[in-house]
């Protein structure tokens, strides 16, 4: 069964910091990872993709990167913003397309001003 | 072309009483899957469905629960005589048929949050 860890939970920095947020996942057999990101009261928006073929994906001021054979994801922000306080989620998909995705709980991130 | 919509956003059951959340994928998107965010935890999924056929229920409760995506119309999560332990925010996913090239992540909807009182 699939397990998918965030540590910590929440992670307090001042802005500008560059951060890394550290995804580990139990089973390596992925068909992908995706990173969400939670606003309080709100739904999810999805921040990048990797494949299970790809090393990284990178978008704007974030790189998320995978290590299948370790189990490992990392989420790294750059010049954070008090804007990207939120809680950022971990997701793998196992299986095949269309199956079902296992979340980390997730890391609350507040930058400060 | 809408996201995934979801409705009520907000939704307030009496202990007993029955609860209908109601998800319209996107735009040529036939498959949907609902998550369930309880406080403090994770999304768990539910339940993964297609037009008129239920693919993979293995996070459904045994009971009281029940999914299903008609035809026609949006999909129903259905909450049979509510409890105090169902209040939670349910998330509706949805994806398109075919995964054509890259892989398509999912879209989420923004959510129904269930309060029971």
């Amino acid at each position: 069964k699939q397990e998918v860890t965030q540590i910590p939970a929440a992670l307090s920095v001042p802005e500008g910091e560059n951060l890394v947020l550290n995804c580990s996942f139990t089973d390596s057999a992925i068909y992908n990872l995706q990173w969400f990101r939670q606003d309080p009261g709100k739904g999810l928006t999805s921040l990048l993709l990797i494949q299970s073929s790809q090393r990284e994906q990178t978008s704007g001021r974030l790189n998320a990167s995978l290590d299948k054979s370790s189990g490992r994801s990392t989420l790294y922000i750059a010049a954070s913003q008090p804007g990207d306080s939120a809680t950022y989620l971990c997701a793998v998909k196992d299986g095949g397309a269309n199956s079902k995705l296992t979340f980390g709980k997730g890391i609350t991130l507040s930058v400060r001003p | 072309n809408a996201g995934v919509m979801q409705n009520p956003r907000h939704l307030v059951r009496r202990r007993g009483q029955e609860a209908r959340l109601r998800c319209s994928p996107m735009k040529g998107h036939s498959h949907v899957y609902w998550y369930r965010q309880l406080p403090e935890e994770g999304l768990k999924f539910m339940v993964y469905l297609q037009k008129e056929n239920i693919i993979d229920e293995s996070g459904m409760p045994k009971e009281r629960f029940s999914a299903e995506f008609p035809k026609e119309g949006p999909s129903i999560l259905r909450i049979q005589q509510v409890v105090r332990g169902d209040s939670a925010a349910y998330f509706c996913a949805s994806s398109p048929r075919w995964h054509t090239g890259f892989n398509y992540g999912y879209t989420f909807g923004s959510g129904t949050r269930l309060t029971v009182v």
